[in-house]
């Protein structure tokens, strides 16, 4: 069964450092999506993403996020200067043209010291 | 604006006992959809149910069963004879359809805690 896959599974980056959080959606889906979990929190949507372009954006996705289709398999979203505030699991998702489901990635668990 | 409250914070019951978890949504919009999403300790989400909003019908798997009622805005999950593996914290969410954008925006979750 096909699957949405997150690199790294666990990434510790220092304060003020870049980091690039990795995902290869379903390789037919057209929407693909991030979203943050803080440590025993609600999940929150950051970002959406279709035909080349951010579609909506939370209030959370400030200027220090960016994402990118760099290469039409992978999709990914970076954070300029890291803050501690930003240790969190990011969750990639993607979907289908009609599903309207989600799938959903295992997550990448950010650590920011 | 929309927004998706489940009111339970943790539960706890011992194993075999009947349990539901409670979703209340609000939305403006008359297509939308509704999610159940469970996270267990390792931490991934995992899909359990997408319902439409034009099809009231509950809906059981195995063990698991939904209520969807539009009258009262619920999306309520029960989970019948429980086991010690149900124990996961459980989102319900909620998705309009608008301009090709199906965010989800997700309930705080309910801890669920089945003891043996």
């Amino acid at each position: 069964e096909p699957e949405v896959t997150q690199t790294p599974s666990h990434q510790v980056t220092q304060m003020g450092q870049e980091v690039i959080l990795r995902c290869v959606p379903i390789s037919n889906h057209l929407y693909f999506y991030w979203y943050r979990q803080i440590l025993g929190q609600k999940v929150e949507f950051l970002v959406s993403f279709y035909n080349n372009e951010i579609s909506e954006k939370s209030e959370i996705f400030d200027d220090q996020f960016s994402v990118e289709r760099p290469d039409g398999s992978n999709f990914t979203l970076k954070i300029r200067s890291t803050k501690l505030e930003d240790s969190a699991m990011y969750f990639c998702a993607s979907t289908g043209q009609t599903s309207y489901e989600q799938y959903f990635g295992p997550g990448t668990r950010l650590t920011v010291t | 604006a929309q927004k998706v409250t489940q009111a339970q914070t943790e539960i706890s019951v011992v194993e075999k006992e009947d349990v539901t978890l409670d979703c209340v949504y609000e939305t403006r919009d008359t297509t939308y959809y509704l999610f159940w999403y469970k996270q267990p300790p390792s931490g991934e989400l995992v899909f359990l149910i997408r319902r439409n909003s034009f099809d009231e019908q509950n809906e059981i798997s195995g063990r698991y069963s939904w209520n969807f009622q539009k009258s009262t805005s619920s999306f309520n999950f029960t989970i019948t004879a429980s086991q010690v593996v149900d124990s996961a914290v459980y989102f319900c969410a909620l998705s309009e359809a608008r301009d090709s954008n199906y965010q989800l925006i997700w309930g705080a979750g309910t801890k669920l805690i089945i003891k043996p």
